[in-house]
């Protein structure tokens, strides 16, 4: 079965753009997690989305936004970017979400860089 | 703050080598999950251990839990360059999410 799907692959964006990213979960996944990786701090969570309601989130400003589609596809969105948003940007899909209930699949993830 | 600490951050052995690396937190985790990243690809879950002092092998990697499931360890036998990658830990936490630790970081050279 197709595994999860990130878009886009590459991003270059400007301070105080916005961007907007795409996640393609599992095919009949229906908890999508999105994490920040940076070299110095790891993977980062951000948030969970679960049956199109954000069931968890991490310690990130508001300026990082998520949602969930009917279809379980998610987006997450990130406004007035900085510098520091530089990353790579990765989501995980699961059947039901939560460690130890099933097992989580990453996508290759969206390497964003703000200049 | 990371939730996991993971030491070494970086490990370089020659071919053959044994390595163990750790995986430790303050706090308990109903449990806790390996996965092994390499450049330009998402992270790969390699095994779940769910039970204090559990014990589980995955041919030359062994991964054990802690008696108070605070802390974890995986131990790779005769390492390959083909092991070489970014080796994360995550625990489970409020039990709807993963926190990661930062990784370490191995390099197997021939």
């Amino acid at each position: 079965k197709a595994g999860v799907t990130q878009t886009p692959r590459y991003l270059i964006k400007t301070r105080g753009q916005q961007v907007t990213l795409s996640c393609s979960p599992i095919s009949g996944h229906r908890s999508v997690s999105w994490y920040q990786q940076t070299p110095g701090q790891g993977l980062q969570f951000l948030f969970e989305y679960f049956s199109e309601t954000q069931r968890n989130k991490g310690n990130f400003p508001g300026r990082f936004s998520g949602r969930q589609f009917s279809n379980s596809r998610s987006e997450m969105n990130v406004s007035t970017l900085e510098l520091g948003d530089s990353a790579l940007y990765l989501c995980a899909s699961s059947l039901v979400g939560g460690i130890g209930n099933t097992e989580a699949f990453f996508g290759q993830g969206t390497r964003l860089t703000v200049v | 703050t990371q939730l996991l600490e993971q030491s070494p951050q970086f490990l370089s052995i020659q071919e053959g080598e044994n390595l163990t690396v750790y995986c430790n937190s303050s706090s308990v985790f109903s449990s806790l999950q390996w996965y092994r990243q390499e450049p330009g690809e998402g992270p790969v879950l390699l095994v779940t251990v769910v039970t204090g002092g559990e014990v589980k092998k995955l041919k030359r990697l062994t991964f054990q839990f802690g008696d108070a499931r605070k802390d974890s360890s995986l131990h790779i036998t005769a390492a390959q360059p083909g092991d070489t990658g970014l080796y994360l830990c995550a625990g489970g936490y409020n039990n709807n999410d993963m926190r990661f630790g930062a990784g370490t970081r191995l390099t197997v050279k021939p």
